[in-house]
């Protein structure tokens, strides 16, 4: 069983420029959810998708979409980059929307905006 | 365990001591807590989880008391390693028209020292 894998796992970006964040569930997972992690804070919520729907969604500007794929793998982009996007971006996949258990995060992608 | 910007809260503790990591959530509708432990590099590892009908629940090494009166979440950790050095965080969960998502709290850092 894999466990949540994401991709690149550190990326630099210029101010202005758009960025895309992948991540692959684990196995029998199917629904993922993205975090934003500022440095010395706590993760938070941007959106969850569920059957490739948006399932809920933080307090974060429309300029952060994603998309989730049959396979259940996402992707998260933000355009438009500005230097406060600078962070750790975590996806985490759980069994089904409705779990309260077994929310698996994988070890993030360290966006640098410069 | 709350912080602001960088400074998050530091626990030292000696190797082999008990900790107490304490944790003050924010709704009091909130059903399910968890916390997780997250190393440098890595994303947050669920540790254990604890329901709203439920004051202690106890794992490997590690009990969790929940006080819903005063919305207070603390995690004990027994005979501390060096390999619980880590950053833990609360995570407080509601049920939202079927979707559960972890809310998480700014977290404490542990330095266990050998």
């Amino acid at each position: 069983e894999t466990g949540v894998t994401q991709s690149p796992t550190h990326l630099i970006k210029t101010r202005g420029q758009q960025v895309t964040l992948r991540c692959s569930s684990q196995s029998g997972h199917n629904t993922v959810s993205w975090y934003q992690q500022a440095l010395g804070q706590g993760p938070q919520f941007i959106f969850q998708y569920y059957r490739e729907e948006e399932n809920g969604r933080g307090n974060f500007p429309p300029r952060f979409s994603g998309l989730q794929f049959p396979n259940y793998s996402s992707e998260l982009n933000v355009n438009a980059l500005e230097l406060d996007d600078s962070a750790l971006y975590l996806c985490a996949s759980s069994p089904w929307t409705g779990a309260n258990y077994g929310y698996t995060f994988g070890s993030g992608t360290r966006l640098t905006v410069v | 365990g709350e912080s602001v910007g960088l400074h998050l809260p530091t626990l030292s503790v000696q190797e082999g001591d008990n900790s107490i990591i304490n944790c003050a959530y924010s709704n009091s509708a909130s059903d399910y807590f968890i916390w997780y432990k997250q190393e440098s590099g890595k994303g947050p590892q669920f540790i254990i989880d604890i329901r709203s009908n439920m004051d202690k629940r106890q794992g490997q090494r590690v009990t969790v008391l929940l006080n819903k009166t005063v919305k207070h979440l603390s995690l004990q950790i027994a005979a501390t390693q060096p390999g619980d050095s880590a950053v833990y965080f609360c995570a407080e969960t509601l049920n939202k028209g079927g979707s559960y998502i972890p809310t998480f709290g700014r977290g404490t850092s542990l330095i266990v020292h050998p």
